[in-house]
């Protein structure tokens, strides 16, 4: 079945540790995100990718790095530097700018990242 | 930048009656999509229905609908005969190039039904 898959499902991190949530799609999507998700909030941007080895920063990019070498892997790493990590990691992707606006995103189930 | 306003935090219905979350959205663009997510407490985020800012006809799917009214830049999702299921958190969305194409959310709107 085509889908994204998020793992692990929950993570603790020590603080001052770095951390990697793995995302990876085989719906041959161009363009992939990671959101961010506060209990009871919205979903604030953190990174995304339109093509393979190119990223850009969203809304909230300080504290998080991505790399995006495969077409199906787009892995989120929360570093030391985010002072506030806890949170429901969401990575989505969507097929890329030549297939335009009328095309949704698909989503993980989502990762729970808390500070222990 | 694009924007999403969801005014509702928590909705209550009674089950088997009808229900409209609000969504207003703020863009320049004259080309854009409008989404909404269903997420339950299982945190997974649910498509349920899409509008294009060129469509004529406001978009159905089953038991949603969408009330698109462009010239007031509002995109309300229509639930009817609301299900015990359905209390979850209801997220609207826009997508449009002056964003990079990538979706903007609103703050989202908790439903809760009632038996």
């Amino acid at each position: 079945d085509g889908g994204i898959t998020q793992s692990p499902k929950y993570l603790f991190r020590k603080e001052g540790q770095n951390v990697t949530l793995s995302c990876e799609q085989n719906l041959n999507h161009d363009a992939m995100y990671w959101y961010r998700q506060d209990p009871g909030q919205g979903l604030r941007l953190i990174y995304y990718s339109q093509i393979v080895n190119d990223f850009q920063k969203g809304d909230i990019a300080e504290g998080y790095s991505v790399s995006r070498e495969k077409k199906e892997s787009f892995p989120l790493t929360v570093t030391s530097a985010q002072k506030n990590p806890t949170a429901f990691y969401l990575c989505a992707s969507s097929p890329g700018q030549g297939v335009i606006m009328n095309t949704e995103a698909f989503f993980g189930q989502g990762t729970r990242l808390t500070v222990v | 930048a694009q924007k999403i306003t969801q005014t509702q935090p928590g909705m209550f219905v009674q089950e088997k009656e009808a229900v409209t979350l609000d969504c207003t959205y703020d863009t320049s663009d004259p080309s854009y999509g409008l989404f909404w997510y269903k997420q339950p407490s299982s945190g997974e985020m649910i498509f349920l229905i899409y509008q294009g800012s060129y469509d004529q006809q406001n978009a159905t799917e089953g038991r949603y609908s969408l009330n698109f009214q462009k010239a007031r830049k509002s995109a309300n999702l229509v639930i009817s005969a609301s299900q015990l299921g359905d209390s979850a958190m209801y997220f609207c969305a826009m997508r449009g190039p002056r964003d990079g194409q990538n979706f903007v959310f609103g703050p989202g709107t908790r439903l809760s039904v009632l038996p």
